[in-house]
């Protein structure tokens, strides 16, 4: 597609749920990142992946954390047992190999209640 | 810890005034520096880079000034209008890292009035 695209947009959920959000990149970039905001806050990062090696996870706050990403498209961010914490708004960006500009995607705004 | 930040949480200017947005860092390798534009509901928007090895660069309407000797980064809009209502960051990429991997700063938010 022409940009980064996430989905869902927003996503209510309960305590202690499980959830995953998902991010289809730019076609082309090789690499792919997971970046947290939290209300009023700057960019937290999670997680990195370049194209086939392995990924940079030492963003991820806690084991309930995971992403995956099949070669160079979609990335799936799960996180298990949702903890109110959890609320923010996770984006996701794309990257052309050596490139350091990010693309972003709106992000997908979670809230737990 | 090290970290880049910003001075103005809140900035507030009338329209046609020029703004300045500042940003420290800490990480004196730092190589590249990014400012990202981001408006409410929307992921951060690219406006404008520069390298270590620059201390001024353009764009239109915006100027980067870096200054290494304090490790200070501005971002100056001319002639600011209602659409530069956003929230601001800055950006660094720490070189040695591995990969490119760029911290934020809290972000600054430009109000523009009328």
């Amino acid at each position: 597609g022409a940009g980064v695209s996430q989905s869902p947009s927003n996503k209510v959920t309960e305590k202690g749920k499980d959830v995953e959000l998902r991010c289809d990149p730019i076609s082309g970039h090789t690499a792919l990142y997971w970046y947290r905001q939290r209300l009023g806050q700057g960019l937290e990062f999670l997680i990195y992946f370049q194209g086939n090696s392995a990924p940079d996870k030492s963003g991820l706050p806690s084991d309930r954390f995971s992403a995956e990403r099949t070669g160079e498209s979609v990335s799936t961010l799960t996180i298990q047992r949702t903890q109110q914490e959890d609320s923010a708004v996770y984006l996701c960006a794309s990257s052309p190999h050596g490139v350091v500009g990010y693309t972003f995607g709106s992000g997908t705004r979670l809230t737990v209640v | 810890g090290e970290s880049v930040g910003l001075h103005l949480p809140t900035l507030s200017v009338q329209e046609g005034d020029n703004s300045i947005i500042n940003c420290a860092y800490s990480n004196s390798a730092s190589d590249y520096f990014i400012w990202y534009k981001q408006e409410s509901g929307k992921g951060p928007q690219f406006i404008i880079d520069i390298r270590s090895n620059m201390d001024k660069r353009q764009g239109q309407r915006v100027t980067v000034l870096l200054n290494k000797t304090v490790k200070h980064l501005s971002l100056q809009i001319a002639a600011t209008q209602p659409g530069d209502s956003a929230v601001y960051f800055c950006a660094e990429n720490r070189a040695g890292t591995g990969f490119q991997k760029l911290v934020f700063g809290t972000g600054t938010r430009l109000l523009v009035s009328p």
